[in-house]
């Protein structure tokens, strides 16, 4: 069975303090990794899609890095307006359409 | 382009009583996914429909059935309401089975 784990569960940084989230995964074969975000009482929000080992993506002040086994999604210098929950999801090159969604990393970032 | 859509917003419903909601997809989507996410559980794959089919099903109980209607667009139903029902959920849809996802902002099931 397909898991994905995200540490830390909360992370809190002043605004300027840059970090990472990670997101630790298993499956039987990897389709495609997935960040996304999402702020409270709305639907996630995509970010980035990964596919293979060393790859990178990079929006504004997230860049988006995967390897074998694990993803990070790295935060520069933060805002406020960064606060969200991130969610990390993978999906299977078999059954390509069941995504397996970590728990998420809650990010508050303090002005 | 118009996002996704998926209606109603809230509902509020009695245990044993039965509910559908609705999902629109974005325009082109034929991959439309529904989730189950509660502050325990996360976000949990319910099922997912591609072309009027369902290709995919999380682990929930017969209860939850679903379908998706040739213009892509799905709809949700959970029969004999339990108390543990209550929870968001998210309907997404993609443009491939496999693409990055697109999620509407949810309906809030409340059961009593």
């Amino acid at each position: 069975e397909d898991q994905v784990t995200q540490s830390p569960e909360a992370l809190r940084l002043q605004e300027g303090e840059s970090s990472s989230l990670n997101c630790s995964y298993t499956v039987s074969g990897l389709r495609g990794l997935f960040w996304y975000r999402q702020d409270p009482g709305k639907g996630p929000e995509f970010l980035f899609t990964l596919y293979s080992a060393g790859e990178e993506k990079e929006k504004e002040r997230l860049k988006a890095t995967l390897t074998k086994k694990e993803s990070f999604l790295h935060i520069t210098a933060p805002k406020p307006e960064d606060s969200a929950t991130y969610l990390c999801a993978v999906r299977p090159n078999t059954n390509a359409g069941k995504s397996t969604f970590g728990d998420g990393t809650t990010l508050t970032v303090k002005p | 382009k118009a996002g996704v859509t998926q209606t109603p917003r809230y509902l509020i419903k009695t245990r044993g009583q039965q509910v559908t909601l609705s999902c629109s997809p974005i325009s082109g989507h034929r991959s439309v996914s529904w989730y189950q996410q509660t502050p325990g559980q996360g976000l949990q794959f319910l099922f997912e429909y591609f072309s009027e089919t369902q290709r995919n099903k999380g682990n929930f109980p017969g209860r939850f059935s679903g379908r998706q209607f040739s213009n892509s667009r799905s709809e949700m139903n959970v029969s004999t309401l339990e108390l543990g029902d209550s929870a968001l959920y998210l309907c997404a849809s993609s443009f491939t089975a496999s693409g990055e996802q697109y999620f509407g902002p949810g309906t809030r099931l409340t059961v009593t």
